[in-house]
C-alpha cells in the first residue's frame, strides 16, 4: 500500500558532524511536516513543506521538498547534543481523502558529545 | 492553555480488561487523532475525527472505539485488552485540516501482561 519510508532507520555521529534523513513516498504528496521526538517525549513540529523544489531553514537545520514531491529531506549541520531524538516526516497523500497524514518510521539520531 | 492534555501517564494492565484512555484539548481545534508508538517504531493512525459527532478509522483501529461527543474531548476506549496493544498512544489535535500542524499529548505508556 500507499506509505511514506524513511532512511536511515538510525543514525550515531560525532559532535560536530553533519547529519540527514531522507523521506521518500510512494505516491505524490500535497506537502510533507517534519516533527522531532527527543526521547520519553512526544513529536514537536518543525516545519512544513508545500511547494515542489522548497527548501527552507531553521539555523543549523535545512528542509527540502523534492521537485516531484515523492521525497524529503532534512539536513542538520554541525550536529549538537541538543539534537539528539527521532525525525519524522509525515506527508499529505495526493490522493488521500484529506483527513490524515502519513507518518514515515523515524530516524533515530544519536550524538556522541 | 493547556494544549493537549492525556490521562493517565502510564498503566498496567491485565490482558482481557478494559480502559478508555483520555484526551482533551483546549484550543478548538476540529481535527483529532489517537496514533500508538511501538518502541522504536514510527507513528501509526487508530483513530481520527474531524469534528464533534465525527469519527473515522485509520490505519490500525481493531481492538479500539472512540467517540467524539464534544469539540475538546476525543477518548480511545480499549475492549479485552491484549498484549499486542502494549505501546505509547499519543493523542494529537490540528486546527482544520489534515496539513495543519498537528499538536501532540504528552502520551499514555500502556503495558498489557
Amino acid at each position: 500500500g500507499q506509505q511514506v519510508m524513511q532512511i536511515p532507520q538510525y543514525q550515531h555521529v560525532q559532535e560536530g558532524e553533519d547529519f540527514t534523513t531522507y523521506c521518500n513516498s510512494s505516491t505524490t504528496l500535497s506537502n510533507i511536516q517534519w516533527y522531532k521526538q527527543r526521547p520519553g517525549g512526544h513529536p514537536v513540529f518543525l516545519i512544513q513543506l508545500v511547494k515542489s523544489g522548497e527548501v527552507k531553514k531553521q539555523k543549523r537545520l535545512t528542509f527540502q521538498f523534492g521537485e516531484a514531491k515523492k521525497n524529503s529531506s532534512l539536513h542538520i549541520t554541525a550536529t549538537q547534543t541538543t539534537d539528539v531524538g527521532t525525525y519524522f516526516c509525515a506527508g499529505e497523500l495526493n490522493n488521500n481523502a484529506g483527513n490524515m497524514l502519513t507518518f514515515g518510521g523515524g530516524t533515530r539520531l544519536m550524538v556522541k558529545p | 492553555n493547556a494544549g493537549v492534555t492525556q490521562t493517565p501517564k502510564f498503566r498496567i494492565l491485565k490482558i482481557g480488561q478494559s480502559m478508555t484512555l483520555q484526551c482533551a484539548q483546549d484550543m478548538n481545534h476540529n481535527y483529532m487523532y489517537w496514533y500508538r508508538q511501538d518502541p522504536g517504531m514510527g507513528l501509526k493512525l487508530i483513530y481520527y475525527s474531524v469534528g464533534a459527532g465525527i469519527t473515522d478509522k485509520g490505519e490500525v483501529p481493531n481492538g479500539y472505539n472512540v467517540s467524539r461527543s464534544t469539540t475538546e474531548d476525543f477518548p480511545l476506549r480499549l475492549e479485552l485488552a491484549a498484549p499486542s496493544q502494549t505501546s505509547v498512544y499519543f493523542c494529537a489535535s490540528s486546527y482544520s485540516r489534515v496539513r495543519d500542524t498537528q499538536y501532540f499529548g504528552p502520551g499514555t505508556r500502556l503495558t498489557v501482561l
